[in-house]
């Protein structure tokens, strides 16, 4: 079955220090993936996303992600953390060969940042 | 531009009764899709709409239904609502920006609450 499983409810990190976030997914054909970051009471906004060019996505607001392939995995980085990054994030999937098509999310990861 | 814009942001609704949530996609998107994210859950896909027809439909009873209009605006309604109906619904607009490359954003989204 297809499935997308973030790792983790809940991330805290120092303002600075390097975040991560793991997604991942299963697929029996190469999907589209994406990352989106939700503020309390708004909706999605996209942050990055992967549709089978470069496998090293660089996104919005210093995030990026790495696909690889053989781990079926699309981690979320960034390298400092900043005290406007605590939100809620999803990782999410297009299975259908098309990057317009339905999404299927994660449960989604709260990023907590502590000064 | 406003982005995709959604309307009511709040609404209140007793057992049995019928909602109807709008959503105008942002200038010349000529897709739609609308999701149900209930409280602590990721977007859930409910369908999609293009030219006026459901291309895409997820798990959801026929109690939901939809509609796209000439100006590519759309609705979703849903009948008999039940206490599990409340969740924030989102929709995404969609334009093909260039050969398979997909311009997507989300709207702000629609409170529903159930009692």
């Amino acid at each position: 079955a297809q499935s997308v499983t973030q790792l983790g409810s809940h991330v805290s990190v120092s303002e600075g220090a390097l975040v991560l976030l793991r997604c991942n997914y299963s697929s029996s054909v190469p999907p589209y993936l994406f990352w989106y970051v939700q503020y309390p009471n708004q909706g999605l906004q996209l942050l990055l996303k992967y549709t089978s060019a470069a496998t090293l996505v660089k996104g919005i607001n210093g995030f990026e992600a790495e696909f690889k392939k053989s781990e079926t995995s699309f981690h979320l980085t960034k390298p400092s953390a900043h005290m406007s990054d605590a939100a809620e994030y999803f990782c999410a999937v297009s299975f259908g060969g098309t990057s317009y098509g339905k999404l299927t999310f994660g449960q989604g990861t709260i990023l907590t940042v502590h000064p | 531009d406003a982005g995709v814009t959604q309307s009511p942001t709040h609404l209140i609704k007793t057992r049995g009764q019928q909602v109807t949530l709008r959503c105008s996609p942002k200038s010349g998107h000529d897709t739609v899709s609308w999701y149900q994210q209930a409280l602590g859950q990721g977007p859930q896909f409910i369908f999609q709409y293009y030219e006026e027809e459901e291309r895409q439909r997820g798990n959801f009873p026929d109690r939901f239904s939809g509609h796209q209009f000439p100006n590519y605006s759309s609705e979703l309604n849903v009948n008999a609502l039940l206490l599990g109906d409340s969740a924030l619904y989102l929709c995404a607009s969609y334009l093909q920006a260039s050969r398979g490359q997909w311009e997507q954003y989300f709207g702000p989204g629609t409170r529903l609450t159930v009692t």
